[in-house]
């Protein structure tokens, strides 16, 4: 069974510029969530969606953090414009329901803005 | 306070040693509790849960103690290969939101 799929792996971009990140969870998979992870840290949840709906953004910072799941499979992760303290690991993972502590997670996608 | 809180180590123990990790959460609505391992560079995978009653898979045991909200990881008989940062998740029963720890550094040593 194929997992989560991220896109792209790393990136590197200066600050105030704009960068896209992907995620392909698995299959049949209705719960998706991105993650944002600083060095040191855990993952701190940024968006939780369930099929193409937001269950969570309270974390997002949504004057430069975008998030959609069209038609509730693919999602994409947009900043714009970036700061220096958005380089950190973006991790996408997805579950079969939301009360299954059981995620899987993508590989991620590091980010450096310099 | 944080929601989720762990000692962030690094723990350095030799081959064979015995280590005991703790985790406390500030939600005491929490229902579900998890650990979390992360290898250098890599994703996050799923330890294993952690039951009221407390629960064993092989070298390693998680307890629960919601009284005093907190959850304990043991392993027994370190290897080089539990050599990772072990995260403490908790979901706090709005919309299955899971919350991670910092994470604990584990090293061990030959």
């Amino acid at each position: 069974e194929a997992g989560v799929a991220q896109s792209p792996r790393y990136k590197i971009i200066e600050k105030r510029q704009s960068v896209a990140f992907w995620c392909n969870p698995i299959s049949g998979h209705a719960t998706l969530y991105w993650y944002q992870q600083i060095l040191g840290q855990g993952p701190k949840l940024l968006i939780q969606f369930q099929n193409n709906g937001v269950v969570d953004d309270s974390q997002l910072p949504k004057d430069r953090f975008s998030a959609e799941r069209l038609k509730g499979v693919d999602s994409t992760l947009k900043i714009q414009p970036a700061k220096l303290e958005d380089s950190a690991v973006y991790l996408c993972a997805s579950s079969l329901m939301t009360d299954t502590g059981e995620l899987f997670f993508g590989e991620g996608s590091r980010l450096t803005v310099l | 306070r944080k929601e989720v809180e762990q000692d962030p180590g690094p723990f350095n123990v030799p081959e064979g040693a015995t280590v005991a990790f703790n985790c406390t959460y500030s939600n005491s609505a929490s229902q579900s509790f998890f650990w979390y391992r992360q290898d250098c560079r890599k994703e996050p995978k799923l330890l294993m849960s952690v039951y009221s009653s407390g629960n064993e898979d092989g070298r390693f045991t998680a307890q629960l103690n919601r009284a005093s909200q907190y959850i304990s990881l043991l392993i027994r008989d370190s290897k080089l290969s539990d050599s990772a940062t072990y995260l403490c998740v908790v979901n706090d029963n709005q919309g299955g939101k899971l919350i991670f720890g910092q994470g604990t550094e584990l090293s061990v040593k030959p």
